[in-house]
């Protein structure tokens, strides 16, 4: 089992609507979770922290399950401008603070 | 949150030739850098840790005598693809280490390399 899964996709999803995105990881033990978008031919950046309680950012909201093992990120009322690869990631505390990254999920906003 | 340079951004080299990367954390002290490796459609694959100051620490499958990583100081980590193939042209990223003040790495801009 890969260590962390995502939906490559690709998602395409007409302006304005809501999409949500699922990543799954192995590690029980994992601590933190990231939500990253990278855009074609840059590098990553940080989109959000994902907390235990969750946290909302805007229009973007980010959801924890250590039960099953997974994070979960939803975007609201998209913009074109949300088309993306959105990378989920699992930083392995004992693991010299390592990310692991999932494939990614990309994003196509239709107008 | 701190800047992370890399140079060059871009490289096309001939089969053989060697490539130095530098990583420049402009910012923030890093004890420990990391460098991934992303093929074209494909997630960022790490491919080792470097260490202020002693030997890099490499993932399974990554040849250390081919990717030599050098970190000299705090804010520079160098990534050399010694005798390069086609096989290696990919999109190079370095990060530093986890700045616990926000909980985040911070990323280069990346060096994509082409080995013709």
């Amino acid at each position: 089992r890969k260590e962390v899964e995502q939906d490559p996709g690709p998602f395409n999803v007409p302006e304005g609507a809501t999409v949500a995105f699922n990543c799954t990881y192995s590690n029980s033990a994992s601590q933190s979770f990231f939500w990253y978008r990278q855009d074609c031919r840059k590098e990553p950046k940080l989109l959000m922290s994902v907390y235990s309680s969750g946290n909302e950012d805007g229009r973007f909201t980010a959801q924890l399950n250590r039960a099953s093992q997974y994070i979960s990120l939803l975007i609201r009322d998209s913009k074109l401008s949300d088309s993306a690869t959105y990378l989920c990631a699992v930083n392995d505390e004992g693991r010299d603070d390592k990310i692991i990254f999932g494939k990614g999920t990309r994003l196509h906003i239709l107008p | 949150g701190a800047v992370v340079s890399q140079h060059p951004s871009w490289v096309i080299c001939k089969s053989g030739t060697s490539v130095k990367i530098e990583c420049r954390s402009l910012d923030f002290q890093a004890t420990t850098m990391f460098w991934y490796r992303q093929f074209p459609k494909q997630s960022l694959m790490l491919m080792a840790t470097s260490n202020e100051g002693s030997k890099a620490t490499y993932e399974q499958g990554v040849e250390k005598d081919k990717f030599l990583i050098n970190h000299a100081s705090l804010t520079l980590s160098t990534l050399t693809v010694t005798s390069a193939h086609p096989e290696d042209s990919s999109f190079y990223i370095c990060s530093t280490g986890r700045d616990f003040a926000t909980d985040t790495q911070y990323f280069g801009p990346g060096t994509r390399l082409t080995v013709l």
